[in-house]
């Protein structure tokens, strides 16, 4: 079955302390998105990533790292979390085809609250 | 100005209305659009893609509107199983990575 996989769906942490969301796709496709949704706000993209080693800032990157080793798996890292950084993360890949978009396919999403 | 609004709702309609949502965009460059629906605290599914002749699926018609620079999707004969957010999604090429950037969302609710 086709799918974006993302672990865990449901973290409590303690500000400052480091945690990674990892994010797989089983579809072999190249890009590969991560966003948070808040109230009010809706979906935004925090990094994306075109390929392996190739990543790029979205538009709300502060205080997330991420990286691209292997194609299938692109995790999201907060170094060290703030209670600014509770929300709700997707991941979300889909195929590229020249500048044409496909469909992007979603994670069951990350609900995370930091304290 | 947000590069993608839409109306928040929520829309309260019957079953069986028929409803519809409007949504903007900025980026006239702009080519791939979206309609994505969004169950509570679950992950967007695609709903269809939005084409330059419009485009129709079952219940469903969206329809592109470039020079206005707006999208809209029509619900007919609502069910209560069409209660969900529906997000409008539009391509930004002047952006790095040629990011997809998504509406606020219109929550819809189908009351018996």
């Amino acid at each position: 079955e086709a799918q974006v996989t993302q672990n865990p769906r449901y973290l409590i942490t303690v500000t400052g302390k480091k945690l990674t969301v990892t994010c797989s796709q089983n579809m072999n496709h190249e890009y590969m998105s991560w966003y948070r949704q808040d109230p009010g706000l809706g979906l935004r993209q925090i990094y994306y990533s075109m390929n392996v080693e190739v990543t790029d800032k979205g538009d709300v990157p502060e205080g997330y790292k991420v990286s691209r080793k292997e194609k299938r798996n692109f995790p999201l890292i907060l170094e060290s979390p703030s209670p600014n950084q509770t929300s709700l993360y997707f991941c979300a890949s889909h195929r590229l085809a020249g500048t044409s978009y496909n469909e992007q396919f979603f994670g069951p999403g990350t609900r995370l609250t930091v304290l | 100005r947000k590069e993608v609004e839409q109306d928040p709702g929520p829309f309260n309609v019957p079953e069986g209305a028929t409803v519809a949502f409007n949504c903007t965009y900025s980026n006239s460059a702009s080519q791939s659009f979206f309609w994505y629906r969004q169950d509570c605290r679950k992950e967007p599914k695609l709903l269809m893609s939005v084409y330059s002749s419009g485009n129709e699926d079952g219940r469903f018609t969206a329809q592109l509107n470039r020079a206005s620079q707006y999208i809209s999707l029509l619900i007919r004969d609502s069910k209560l199983s069409d209660s969900a957010t529906y997000l409008c999604v539009v391509n930004l090429p002047i952006k790095a990575g040629n990011m997809l950037t998504f509406g606020g969302g219109t929550r819809l609710m189908v009351k018996p």
